[in-house]
């Protein structure tokens, strides 16, 4: 079974330190990608990072960092000097690519507060 | 370059109603993917559109829901006879293409959030 699972419902950091949002997954697929998604109280769905399983490195795009360790099957996100406006929930989510399309399976999501 | 269109934002229907959501995908893509999400939980995938067809729609309920995506025009989600349970964000996603990578990346729109009386 497709499964992504976040253990942490609710997460609080103080300003200008460094966060890590966990991110277990179960597949049998072997290839698949995997993603970050920010969502603020607005409701919108903001795309953060990638990580394709074939990926040597892993990915970093600014303050975001996934830290991919494929054998534990974990996708952690790393979010550097956190900033007031990081405040949102945010969704892991994975695309097996057996279907030959990124059809995106998500985590319930961890809610992230910044504190001043 | 527009993103993502929805319409409604919001919407409100009694008991047994009809609700027709709108996705107008970004200008040159041709996939489109719809989500629901549950007050407090996690995106779940509803069905995969391409102009035309429906490719995957496993994730649909087999009573009451319908998509299309026609060959001109934007992509609908209709849900008939709406029940409270059906009350949630409805997202639409679309992409350019299929297969691996980032560059099939998909796009969220913002979402519709439809409340059942």
């Amino acid at each position: 079974a497709q499964k992504i699972t976040q253990t942490q419902p609710g997460m609080f950091v103080q300003e200008k330190e460094a966060v890590t949002l966990d991110c277990t997954y179960d597949t049998s697929d072997p290839s698949y990608g995997l993603f970050w998604y920010k969502q603020p109280s607005s409701g919108e769905m903001i795309f953060l990072i990638y990580q394709g399983s074939y990926d040597q490195q892993n990915a970093t795009e600014g303050r975001y960092s996934l830290n991919f360790q494929k054998a534990r099957k974990s996708a952690n996100l790393v979010i550097s000097a956190s900033q007031l406006g990081d405040s949102a929930m945010y969704f892991c989510a994975m695309s097996p690519f057996s279907g030959g399309y990124n059809k995106l399976i998500f985590g319930a999501g961890t809610r992230l507060a910044v504190h001043p | 370059n527009a993103g993502v269109m929805q319409n409604p934002r919001h919407l409100v229907r009694r008991r047994g109603q009809e609700a027709r959501l709108r996705c107008s995908p970004m200008k040159g893509h041709s996939h489109v993917y719809w989500y629901r999400q549950l007050p407090e939980e996690g995106l779940k995938f509803m069905v995969y559109l391409q102009k035309e067809n429906i490719i995957d729609e496993s994730g649909m309920p087999k009573e009451r829901f319908s998509a299309e995506f026609p060959k001109e025009g934007p992509s609908i989600l209709r849900i008939q006879q709406v029940v409270r349970g059906d009350s949630a964000a409805y997202f639409c996603a679309s992409s350019p293409g299929t297969g691996r990578g980032d560059d099939n990346e998909q796009f969220f729109g913002p979402g519709t959030r439809l409340t059942v009386l």
